[in-house]
């Protein structure tokens, strides 16, 4: 059974920083590519970044390009995402997903970013 | 970027009844839509991929169609557990994939 459990969210001031982590399980990590997706309280889902299959490819949104960065350690099955810069409009749960047939069909539960003063 | 956009905002509708919900691109996606469904407190679950294929597990009352810029979700029968947001995303230039606002299906 797939399992994504993402960590690190929090309080955080703006302009200030945090790591999103995701462990994975129950499936061969290093074959897919892994998504962050974010849903602002009571809003909808925005994709924020995706990490390709061999782990070369970063892609981002307008909207986080150049403050975010997406990586993973496969020795440990984790994804990771870098929010540097941070805003008040990064206030979301951010949500990691596999990737499979080109669409994220699996997904953590979340973890909650705040960003406030 | 491909604008999706969906119709309607929101839904009254009583168990057993049929539901059609509709989804919009702004440009050509091709087939290349998804359809997630979820309940307050949970994570998105993919429904349907490609248009039409339904994901592992997905009741057959769950169905896709639609190409090009329009694409429904239809729902045969609706249970008490299907009452809650349903989203549609493009993915025509992935990874990068625009979601619509989402359809709210409620109890009336």
């Amino acid at each position: 059974e797939v399992q994504l459990l993402e960590s690190g969210g929090g309080l955080v001031q703006p302009g200030g920083s945090l790591r999103l982590s995701c462990a994975a399980s129950g499936f061969t990590f290093s074959n897919y590519a892994m998504n962050w997706v974010r849903q602002a309280p009571g809003k909808g889902l925005e994709w924020v970044s995706t990490l390709s299959s061999d782990g070369v490819g970063t892609y981002y949104a307008d909207s986080v390009k150049g403050r975010f960065t997406i990586s993973r350690d496969i020795s440990k099955d984790t994804l990771f995402l870098q929010m540097n810069s941070l805003r008040a409009e990064d206030t979301a749960f951010y949500f990691c997903a596999k990737d499979q047939f080109g669409y994220p069909v699996a997904w953590g539960q979340g973890t909650l970013v705040t960003v406030s003063s | 970027e491909i604008v999706v956009t969906q119709s309607p905002a929101t839904l009254s509708l009583s168990p057993g009844e049929r539901v059609t919900l509709s989804c919009r691109a702004s440009q050509s996606v091709s087939s290349s839509l998804a359809w997630y469904q979820q309940k307050p407190g949970q994570a998105p679950r993919l429904l349907i991929y490609d248009a039409s294929n339904r994901a592992t597990g997905i009741p057959v009352r769950f169905s896709g169609s639609g190409s090009g810029t329009d694409f429904t979700l239809t729902i045969s029968s609706l249970e008490t557990e299907d009452f809650a947001v349903y989203y549609c995303q493009q993915r025509s230039d992935w990874p990068r994939g625009t979601f619509g606002p989402g359809t709210k299906v409620d109890i009336k």
